[in-house]
Protein backbone atom coordinates (compact mmCIF):
# COMPACT_ATOMS: atom_id res chain seq x y z
CA UNK A 1 0.00 0.00 0.00
CA UNK A 2 1.85 3.42 -1.50
CA UNK A 3 -0.83 5.66 0.72
CA UNK A 4 -2.98 6.60 -2.34
CA UNK A 5 -6.27 7.14 -2.54
CA UNK A 6 -8.62 8.43 -5.29
CA UNK A 7 -11.58 10.60 -4.85
CA UNK A 8 -14.45 9.85 -5.84
CA UNK A 9 -14.70 6.38 -6.80
CA UNK A 10 -17.85 6.51 -8.73
CA UNK A 11 -18.94 9.32 -10.30
CA UNK A 12 -21.67 9.74 -13.42
CA UNK A 13 -21.90 13.03 -15.29
CA UNK A 14 -23.15 14.77 -18.38
CA UNK A 15 -21.49 15.84 -21.04
CA UNK A 16 -20.16 19.06 -20.99
CA UNK A 17 -19.81 19.62 -17.47
CA UNK A 18 -16.26 19.82 -16.29
CA UNK A 19 -15.26 16.40 -13.59
CA UNK A 20 -12.07 16.82 -11.41
CA UNK A 21 -10.45 13.82 -9.89
CA UNK A 22 -8.56 13.89 -6.82
CA UNK A 23 -5.18 11.64 -6.40
CA UNK A 24 -3.68 12.16 -2.70
CA UNK A 25 -0.66 10.38 -1.68
CA UNK A 26 1.21 10.53 2.10
CA UNK A 27 4.65 9.49 1.40
CA UNK A 28 5.94 12.86 -0.17
CA UNK A 29 6.27 10.98 -3.40
CA UNK A 30 7.85 12.75 -6.30
CA UNK A 31 6.21 11.51 -9.42
CA UNK A 32 2.59 11.16 -10.01
CA UNK A 33 0.62 9.85 -12.86
CA UNK A 34 -2.68 9.82 -14.45
CA UNK A 35 -3.58 6.81 -16.66
CA UNK A 36 -6.88 5.80 -18.43
CA UNK A 37 -7.89 2.10 -18.79
CA UNK A 38 -10.19 1.16 -21.40
CA UNK A 39 -11.13 -2.39 -22.51
CA UNK A 40 -8.80 -3.06 -25.54
CA UNK A 41 -6.29 -0.27 -24.63
CA UNK A 42 -4.44 -1.50 -21.47
CA UNK A 43 -3.48 1.63 -19.20
CA UNK A 44 -2.16 4.70 -21.05
CA UNK A 45 -0.48 7.75 -19.56
CA UNK A 46 -2.83 11.02 -19.37
CA UNK A 47 -0.98 13.21 -17.61
CA UNK A 48 1.88 13.72 -14.56
CA UNK A 49 3.99 15.41 -12.59
CA UNK A 50 7.61 15.60 -11.49
CA UNK A 51 6.91 18.64 -8.57
CA UNK A 52 5.09 20.69 -7.66
CA UNK A 53 3.60 23.01 -10.63
CA UNK A 54 5.90 20.65 -12.68
CA UNK A 55 3.32 18.57 -15.15
CA UNK A 56 3.47 17.21 -18.20
CA UNK A 57 1.71 15.96 -21.20
CA UNK A 58 1.37 11.51 -21.64
CA UNK A 59 0.02 9.67 -24.96
CA UNK A 60 -3.97 10.89 -24.28
CA UNK A 61 -3.70 14.31 -22.97
CA UNK A 62 -6.14 15.85 -25.29
CA UNK A 63 -9.33 17.03 -23.01
CA UNK A 64 -7.18 16.45 -20.23
CA UNK A 65 -5.22 19.09 -17.70
CA UNK A 66 -3.66 18.38 -14.51
CA UNK A 67 -2.66 20.39 -11.51
CA UNK A 68 -0.42 20.08 -8.50
CA UNK A 69 -0.37 22.87 -6.15
CA UNK A 70 0.91 20.64 -3.23
CA UNK A 71 2.90 17.48 -3.52
CA UNK A 72 0.55 15.12 -1.98
CA UNK A 73 -2.52 16.32 -4.48
CA UNK A 74 -2.64 15.76 -8.09
CA UNK A 75 -5.62 16.47 -9.90
CA UNK A 76 -7.38 15.41 -13.11
CA UNK A 77 -9.42 17.96 -14.87
CA UNK A 78 -12.29 17.22 -17.52
CA UNK A 79 -12.82 20.63 -18.73
CA UNK A 80 -15.99 19.82 -20.94
CA UNK A 81 -17.17 15.98 -20.14
CA UNK A 82 -17.00 13.81 -23.82
CA UNK A 83 -18.40 10.23 -23.46
CA UNK A 84 -15.52 9.02 -24.99
CA UNK A 85 -13.79 10.20 -21.90
CA UNK A 86 -15.99 7.60 -19.82
CA UNK A 87 -13.25 4.65 -18.65
CA UNK A 88 -11.44 4.12 -15.27
CA UNK A 89 -8.90 6.39 -14.24
CA UNK A 90 -5.77 5.51 -12.27
CA UNK A 91 -3.73 7.57 -10.23
CA UNK A 92 -0.12 6.22 -9.70
CA UNK A 93 3.23 7.20 -7.50
CA UNK A 94 7.14 6.56 -8.79
CA UNK A 95 9.21 4.26 -5.97
CA UNK A 96 12.50 4.06 -7.27
CA UNK A 97 12.17 2.08 -10.78
CA UNK A 98 7.74 1.27 -9.86
CA UNK A 99 5.13 2.64 -9.64
CA UNK A 100 1.99 1.82 -7.45
CA UNK A 101 -1.26 2.51 -8.20
CA UNK A 102 -4.83 3.99 -6.86
CA UNK A 103 -7.79 2.13 -6.87
CA UNK A 104 -9.28 4.27 -9.59
CA UNK A 105 -12.33 6.33 -10.11
CA UNK A 106 -15.01 4.88 -12.30
CA UNK A 107 -15.79 7.83 -14.53
CA UNK A 108 -19.39 7.89 -16.98
CA UNK A 109 -20.54 10.48 -19.06
CA UNK A 110 -24.00 10.42 -19.71
CA UNK B 1 2.24 1.41 -33.21
CA UNK B 2 2.13 -0.60 -30.18
CA UNK B 3 5.52 -0.55 -28.88
CA UNK B 4 4.42 -3.11 -26.01
CA UNK B 5 2.47 -6.52 -27.67
CA UNK B 6 0.57 -8.65 -25.48
CA UNK B 7 -0.90 -11.10 -28.42
CA UNK B 8 -2.98 -13.33 -25.60
CA UNK B 9 -5.74 -11.13 -24.69
CA UNK B 10 -6.52 -14.72 -22.78
CA UNK B 11 -5.16 -17.28 -20.90
CA UNK B 12 -6.71 -20.74 -19.22
CA UNK B 13 -4.81 -22.80 -16.88
CA UNK B 14 -6.06 -25.89 -14.48
CA UNK B 15 -4.89 -25.03 -11.05
CA UNK B 16 -1.57 -26.54 -10.04
CA UNK B 17 0.07 -25.90 -13.83
CA UNK B 18 2.76 -23.43 -15.21
CA UNK B 19 0.86 -20.34 -16.70
CA UNK B 20 3.14 -18.32 -19.06
CA UNK B 21 2.61 -14.95 -20.16
CA UNK B 22 4.07 -13.48 -22.85
CA UNK B 23 5.37 -9.61 -24.31
CA UNK B 24 6.82 -8.77 -26.93
CA UNK B 25 8.53 -5.13 -27.59
CA UNK B 26 9.95 -3.16 -30.48
CA UNK B 27 12.28 -0.89 -29.38
CA UNK B 28 15.92 -2.62 -28.45
CA UNK B 29 16.53 0.95 -26.11
CA UNK B 30 13.94 -0.64 -23.48
CA UNK B 31 16.22 -1.69 -20.64
CA UNK B 32 13.44 -2.08 -17.62
CA UNK B 33 10.35 -4.53 -17.92
CA UNK B 34 8.02 -4.75 -15.30
CA UNK B 35 4.73 -6.99 -14.80
CA UNK B 36 1.33 -5.86 -12.99
CA UNK B 37 -1.63 -7.70 -11.48
CA UNK B 38 -5.06 -6.45 -11.72
CA UNK B 39 -8.06 -7.63 -9.97
CA UNK B 40 -11.26 -6.49 -11.20
CA UNK B 41 -12.31 -2.94 -9.46
CA UNK B 42 -9.24 -2.50 -8.07
CA UNK B 43 -5.47 -0.60 -9.23
CA UNK B 44 -2.68 -3.28 -10.86
CA UNK B 45 -0.02 -4.33 -8.31
CA UNK B 46 3.31 -4.47 -9.07
CA UNK B 47 4.67 -8.34 -9.11
CA UNK B 48 7.98 -8.20 -10.76
CA UNK B 49 10.20 -6.75 -12.75
CA UNK B 50 13.88 -7.39 -14.38
CA UNK B 51 16.91 -4.89 -15.81
CA UNK B 52 17.87 -5.86 -19.26
CA UNK B 53 21.66 -6.95 -17.66
CA UNK B 54 19.72 -10.23 -16.88
CA UNK B 55 18.27 -12.63 -18.37
CA UNK B 56 15.85 -14.34 -15.62
CA UNK B 57 14.53 -12.79 -12.64
CA UNK B 58 12.43 -14.97 -9.62
CA UNK B 59 10.26 -14.04 -6.71
CA UNK B 60 8.66 -17.18 -5.10
CA UNK B 61 6.29 -18.96 -7.49
CA UNK B 62 7.07 -15.81 -9.98
CA UNK B 63 9.82 -15.90 -12.50
CA UNK B 64 10.29 -13.40 -15.27
CA UNK B 65 12.21 -14.51 -18.58
CA UNK B 66 14.18 -12.13 -20.34
CA UNK B 67 15.48 -12.78 -24.18
CA UNK B 68 16.68 -9.26 -25.65
CA UNK B 69 17.75 -10.52 -29.39
CA UNK B 70 14.09 -11.79 -29.74
CA UNK B 71 12.51 -8.78 -27.71
CA UNK B 72 10.53 -10.94 -25.95
CA UNK B 73 10.14 -11.58 -22.09
CA UNK B 74 7.88 -13.95 -20.14
CA UNK B 75 5.96 -14.35 -17.07
CA UNK B 76 5.76 -17.77 -15.81
CA UNK B 77 3.81 -18.46 -12.73
CA UNK B 78 4.40 -21.96 -10.95
CA UNK B 79 2.34 -23.61 -9.63
CA UNK B 80 -0.97 -21.55 -10.71
CA UNK B 81 -3.82 -21.10 -8.20
CA UNK B 82 -6.75 -19.35 -8.66
CA UNK B 83 -6.66 -16.70 -6.52
CA UNK B 84 -3.71 -15.92 -9.10
CA UNK B 85 -7.01 -15.35 -11.78
CA UNK B 86 -6.47 -11.69 -12.62
CA UNK B 87 -5.45 -9.47 -15.86
CA UNK B 88 -1.24 -9.07 -15.97
CA UNK B 89 0.22 -6.29 -17.91
CA UNK B 90 3.66 -6.18 -19.16
CA UNK B 91 5.26 -2.75 -19.02
CA UNK B 92 8.68 -1.05 -19.71
CA UNK B 93 10.03 2.56 -19.18
CA UNK B 94 10.17 4.86 -21.42
CA UNK B 95 13.41 5.71 -23.04
CA UNK B 96 12.62 9.41 -23.99
CA UNK B 97 11.49 10.02 -20.66
CA UNK B 98 14.68 9.14 -19.45
CA UNK B 99 16.41 12.66 -20.24
CA UNK B 100 14.03 13.99 -17.10
CA UNK B 101 14.38 10.74 -15.32
CA UNK B 102 10.45 10.38 -15.48
CA UNK B 103 10.05 6.86 -15.53
CA UNK B 104 7.42 6.64 -17.61
CA UNK B 105 5.64 3.72 -18.51
CA UNK B 106 4.12 2.07 -21.73
CA UNK B 107 1.86 -0.89 -20.97
CA UNK B 108 0.89 -3.53 -22.84
CA UNK B 109 -2.73 -4.39 -23.84
CA UNK B 110 -2.90 -7.32 -20.80
CA UNK B 111 -3.76 -10.54 -20.76
CA UNK B 112 -7.10 -12.01 -18.70
CA UNK B 113 -5.77 -15.33 -16.77
CA UNK B 114 -8.04 -17.83 -15.76
CA UNK B 115 -7.17 -20.43 -13.48
CA UNK B 116 -9.32 -23.57 -12.82
CA UNK B 117 -9.91 -25.53 -9.76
Amino acid sequence: DAGITQSPRHKVTETGTPVTLRCHQTENHRYMYWYRQDPGHGLRLIHYSYGVKDTDKGEVSDGYSVSRSKTEDFLLTLESATSSQTSVYFCAIRQTYEQYFGPGTRLTVT
Amino acid sequence: DQQVKQNSPSLSVQEGRISILNCDYTNSMFDYFLWYKKYPAEGPTFLISISSIKDKNEDGRFTVFLNKSAKHLSLHIVPSQPGDSAVYFCATQDPLSYGGSQGNLIFGKGTKLSVKP
